[in-house]
């Protein structure tokens, strides 16, 4: 079964610049998060999807940050522009959702660095 | 506000003896909770779970026990090996898949 997949691994930008990352969820996942981790903290959740629609929001810069999902299955995270405290690792994940678990699936992460 | 909290950076123990990370958490109405493991360059994997129904979990090597009363839960590892050093995240779900992770504990484990 392949994993959860994510890229760039890695993106190097200037501060206003824009990036955008992009995941491709275990296949059958209905429930898709983003996490932002950044050094010597654990993920914080930034947006839930389940199937195509928003979830959770609460934790994501909307003024810069924006994601979707569309057909509910990729999604992309976009930023723009970019602030130095934007540098961290990107993570992505899926899980089945509901009652079938609470585990959640992690693909590699895409680390941004902002300079 | 850091509803969950891992108040060891980091801890170091000798192969084959047992290693004990520890998490605490404020949030009562979590109701389920999570250990993952992470390598460098590598998304966290999961690793054990307990529901708040239970106060004892076991895997192989690897225990989860949960004191509710104290708002605690610790992952056991026995006997430890080289290839445990990673970080360690404690998470804590209160319902509808949304995972509060703590800051991590870094395990080194020496030959």
């Amino acid at each position: 079964e392949a994993g959860v997949a994510q890229s760039p691994r890695y993106k190097i930008i200037e501060k206003r610049q824009s990036v955008a990352f992009w995941c491709n969820p275990i296949s059958g996942h209905a429930t898709l998060y983003w996490y932002q981790q950044i050094l010597g903290q654990g993920p914080k959740l930034l947006i839930q999807f389940q199937n195509n629609g928003v979830v959770d929001d609460s934790q994501l810069p909307k003024d810069r940050f924006s994601a979707e999902r569309l057909k509910g299955v990729d999604s992309t995270l976009k930023i723009q522009p970019a602030k130095l405290e934007d540098s961290a690792v990107y993570l992505c994940a899926s899980s089945l959702g509901g009652l079938a678990g609470v585990e959640q699936f992690f693909g590699p992460g895409t680390r941004l660095t902002v300079l | 506000d850091q509803q969950v909290k891992q108040n060891s950076p980091s801890l170091s123990v000798q192969e084959g003896r047992i290693s004990i990370l520890n998490c605490d958490y404020t949030n009562s109405m979590f109701d389920y909770f999570l250990w993952y493991k992470k390598y460098p360059a590598e998304g966290p994997t999961f690793l054990i779970s307990i529901s708040s129904i239970k106060d004892k979990n076991e895997d192989g090597r690897f225990t989860v026990f949960l004191n509710k009363s104290a708002k605690h839960l610790s992952l056991h590892i026995v006997p430890s090996q080289p290839g445990d050093s990673a970080v360690y995240f404690c998470a804590a779900s209160g319902g509808g898949g949304k995972l509060i992770f703590g800051q991590g504990t870094e395990l080194s484990v020496k030959p």
